[in-house]
């Protein structure tokens, strides 16, 4: 079974509005990670967030992390037409050195 | 240039046919994984290797055998391939699990 889940499956939202997805884990992490792909392209690396951090901003993007509910939200300000991909949260599970990658939410931003 | 290179790009191969994809990775990352996706299921761990020497399974390890007698190598083989490793096959480097790097993928289709 996943380690990660994304929520939702699938998000269409017009350029300008905000983008937020949910990841939810089963097992006690290291960190997670965000990543992004784009159609038929290798993933990128957006950001890293430790498990004794609870909010981290890089660019138009802020993540937060709730290790009492495992959870994290990944938000995305202002978006644009380019941001439209695959999003996938990524986690190790239970200090194993697996890298576990959830199902991925379908963003589409409309121009 | 920096990365990961996987090669080949796309391979069609006969049931039964055994083939090695190739993975190479020039950042000197320690740790190292191979994925399968396919459509609707994300990302699932085949095999990993944190360093020369070491390799232990994932989550869909059967059919596939890995070995990593270099830090800059990790190729991937399908020992008889069926129908269902039809898929895209990514492999990743890392520094100690702090963001992956990943290569451009191999499109694989068994007939």
């Amino acid at each position: 079974s996943q380690q990660g889940e994304e929520d939702p499956q699938a998000l269409s939202i017009q350029e300008g509005e905000n983008a937020t997805m949910n990841c939810s884990y089963k097992t006690s992490i290291n960190n997670l990670q965000w990543y992004r792909q784009n159609s038929g392209r290798g993933l990128v690396h957006l950001i890293l967030i430790r498990s004794n951090e609870r909010e981290k901003h890089s660019g138009r993007l802020r993540v937060t992390l709730d290790t009492s509910k495992k959870s994290s939200s990944l938000l995305i300000t202002a978006s644009r037409a380019a941001d439209t991909a695959s999003y996938f949260c990524a986690t190790e599970k239970g200090g194993t050195y697996k890298y576990i990658f959830g199902t991925g939410t379908r963003l589409k931003v409309l121009a | 240039n920096a990365g990961v290179t996987q090669t080949p790009k796309f391979q069609v191969l006969k049931t039964g046919q055994s083939m090695t994809l190739q993975c190479a990775q020039d950042m000197n990352h320690e740790y190292m994984s191979w994925y399968r996706q396919d459509p609707g299921m994300g990302l699932r761990l085949i095999h990993y290797s944190v360093g020369a020497g070491i390799t232990d399974q994932g989550e869909v390890p059967n059919g596939y055998n890995v070995s990593r007698s270099t830090t800059e190598d990790f190729p991937l083989r399908l020992l008889s391939a069926a129908p269902s490793q039809t898929s895209v096959y990514f492999c990743a480097s890392s520094y100690q699990g702090d963001g992956y790097t990943f290569g451009s993928g191999t499109r694989l289709t068994v007939v």
